[in-house]
């Protein structure tokens, strides 16, 4: 069948090097933002997530930027290896009056060239 | 193991053969949600569910049913499927509190014909 990654921006880094990945959201009323990642064939998995009144969040070989102001977000991956090649989408959460508005992103495709 | 299983993985189907898909999940989560991907428009919502027996219409509900009867499963019931309904399907769940990473299921490759 055909792959989801068609069709999607496409970011192609040498291993070892740093990947950036942007995404600009929708929202300015988004309280939470979640960086998802999907392999070919298998669900999105949870990567990492940030609160709108953070601007930075690490977590192990990946880092989330939140620029407020432009509503951009952005996931850092350091050193780069083949098994981060997938499609990468963002997320972003409204919960305001009661609700739970949760966005996706359209995607990119990030390529590893070893 | 936490996770959100759905079933079958792959199917094939006639149209206007009615079918459901089985999404259920072992985390107590009270969010619980059904998305299609297809190529180039990413994940669109079909519906979702804040707790038992409260569904609701995401983006494009057209052609589909849910149910929320127990806490663990959302099925998806596609009464009269449609070679539009060919799609990717992920089920996926959420805790409300804390928190609000969605887990997503495996996946079913629908094929409408």
């Amino acid at each position: 069948g055909e792959s989801v990654g068609l069709h999607l921006p496409t970011l192609s880094v040498q291993e070892g090097d740093n990947s950036i990945i942007n995404c600009a959201y929708s929202n300015s009323a988004s309280d939470y933002f979640i960086w998802y990642k999907q392999e070919s064939g298998k669900g999105p998995q949870f990567i990492i997530d940030i609160r709108s009144n953070m601007d930075k969040r690490q977590g192990q070989r990946v880092t989330v930027l939140l620029n407020k102001t432009v509503k951009h977000l952005s996931l850092q991956i350091a050193a780069t290896q083949p098994g981060d090649s997938a499609v990468y989408f963002c997320a972003e959460i409204y919960t305001g009056a009661g609700s739970y508005q949760l966005t996706f992103g359209k995607g990119t495709k990030l390529s590893v060239i070893p | 193991e936490a996770q959100v299983t759905q079933n079958p993985r792959y199917l094939i189907t006639v149209t206007g053969k009615k079918l459901t898909v089985t999404c259920s999940q072992n985390m107590n989560h009270e969010y619980m949600s059904w998305y299609r991907q297809d190529p180039g428009l990413g994940l669109r919502q079909i519906y979702y569910s804040m707790n038992v027996e409260v569904t609701d219409k995401g983006d494009v509900p057209e052609g589909y049913k849910v149910s929320r009867k127990e806490k663990r499963n959302f099925p998806l019931i596609l009464e009269s499927p449609s070679p539009n309904q060919t799609s990717l399907y992920f089920c996926a769940s959420s805790r409300r509190t804390g928190g609000y990473g969605y887990t997503f299921g495996s996946g079913t490759r629908l094929t409408v014909v």
